[in-house]
């Protein structure tokens, strides 16, 4: 059964600061990963999307990483802006569903 | 255009009535999902649906009974509703195969059972 822990649970930054997000799963045996962003009260807006068979992703100030033999993903945020804080949620790709992280609270002050 | 959207987006009832959540996406996928989304914010997925067909149950009561009339729709009925029941509950649309691009989800419907 796959279990998906993300570290920290909570995060508070100064603006600017660049950021690790860490992600970690137990089986290696993923479609892909996704990383989400959810803000208070709303839906979830997917940032990054990495193929099983991929080691990266890029989007703008975002960088996700995938090491499946190790079981870990990390998202990168480059430069953080207050429009940032958000919750920060990974999820694992099997057969038809995700199976999401616990989640990492976000908080960058100007 | 939305691409997967809920109706309605709160839904405050009391315990014991029946109510239904709808689900509809406009991307031409042939998966749908129900999530739930609870009081300590952790999304654990309930049904899924693949071309109109139940895929996964994920041991939920069977008070909850999803409905695909067809693949852009995926509802969602509740009878004798709970106190527990209360969380977001979120629709999800994905395609499958090996080109698989990732799920999109809906805004989210804050179900209150008071």
């Amino acid at each position: 059964k796959q279990e998906v822990t993300q570290i920290p649970a909570a995060l508070s930054v100064p603006e600017g600061e660049n950021l690790v997000l860490n992600c970690s799963f137990t089986d290696s045996a993923i479609y892909n990963l996704q990383w989400f962003r959810q803000d208070p009260g709303k839906g979830l807006t997917s940032l990054l999307l990495i193929q099983s068979s991929q080691r990266e992703q890029t989007s703008g100030r975002l960088n996700a990483s995938l090491d499946k033999s190790s079981g870990r993903s990390t998202l990168y945020i480059a430069a953080s802006q207050p429009g940032d804080s958000a919750t920060y949620l990974c999820a694992t790709a099997g057969f038809q569903k995700l199976v999401f992280g616990t989640g990492t609270r976000l908080l960058v002050s100007p | 255009d939305t691409a997967v959207s809920q109706t309605p987006k709160y839904l405050v009832t009391q315990m014991g009535n029946d109510k239904s959540i709808k689900c509809e996406q406009n991307l031409g996928h042939d998966t749908m999902y129900w999530y739930k989304q609870d009081s300590k914010k952790f999304l654990k997925i309930m049904f899924s649906y693949n071309n109109k067909e139940l895929i996964i149950n994920e041991t939920v009561p069977n008070r909850f009974s999803p409905k695909s009339p067809d693949k852009a729709h995926l509802n969602l009925h509740i009878n004798s509703l709970e106190l527990g029941d209360s969380a977001v509950y979120f629709c999800a649309s994905s395609l499958s195969g090996q080109n698989f691009y990732g799920y999109t989800f809906g805004s989210g419907t804050r179900l209150t059972v008071v």
